[in-house]
């Protein structure tokens, strides 16, 4: 079955260090796929996606992702937070007309 | 351009009560979606809609849920009787076609069942 793994459920880093949030998968071709930001009681923000071509894609807010086809990978990556960079990340796969599946998140605590 | 919307914000209910929410996605987009998203989980298909046909309502309990979205723009999700289990929030979403195009989310609603 498809499936989406977010490894880390909190993170805790400190402003100005850089980030980095794991997404594994289990699909067979190539899917596409998305990062979602969720501030407390809001919904949820795109911050980038892939689709196809090159496999390192830039995001608003400064992030970055890169697609690694060899280890079923689409990390998403900051080289410095800021404290308002504290939120739920959520990473999404899909593949052709199917729906996509979430992550189960990732909750990014900022120490100042 | 606007978002899409979604009423209300919050609801609070007792078990076996009903209850409904509504969405009205980003104008011109032909495809809609509702998710529940339990707290500490991602958001899980509901239902999507292709104008105002179901494409996949695989997931959608619907010996409680059902959801209807007619003439292809508003759309309202409704629960009845409603279970301790259907805390959550229900989140809106809409895209211009496909499902590999960018989901645009609504702020959610939150529901809590006592």
């Amino acid at each position: 079955a498809q499936s989406v793994t977010q490894p880390d459920i909190h993170i805790t880093v400190s402003e100005g260090a850089s980030l980095e949030l794991r997404c594994n998968y289990s699909y067979g071709a190539t899917p596409y796929l998305f990062w979602y930001v969720q501030s407390p009681g809001q919904g949820l923000q795109l911050l980038l996606k892939y689709f196809s071509g090159d496999t390192l894609v830039q995001g608003i807010k400064g992030f970055e992702a890169e697609f690694k086809r060899s280890q079923s990978s689409f990390n998403l990556r900051k080289p410095s937070v800021h404290w308002s960079d504290a939120a739920e990340y959520f990473c999404a796969v899909g593949q052709g007309a199917q729906k996509l599946v979430f992550g189960q998140g990732t909750r990014l605590t900022i120490n100042p | 351009e606007a978002g899409v919307a979604q009423s209300p914000r919050y609801k609070i209910i007792e078990k076996r009560q009903s209850v409904a929410f509504w969405c009205n996605p980003i104008s011109g987009h032909a495809t809609l979606y509702w998710y529940q998203q339990i707290l500490g989980q991602g958001p899980k298909l509901l239902i999507q809609f292709q104008n105002n046909g179901v494409v996949d309502d695989s997931q959608l309990p619907k010996d409680r849920f059902s959801a209807e979205r007619l003439k292809g723009v508003d759309s309202t999700l409704k629960i009845q009787p409603a279970k301790l289990e259907d805390s959550a929030v229900y989140l809106c979403a809409s895209s211009l076609r496909r499902v590999q195009e960018t989901q645009y989310f609504g702020p959610g609603t939150r529901l809590l069942v006592l």
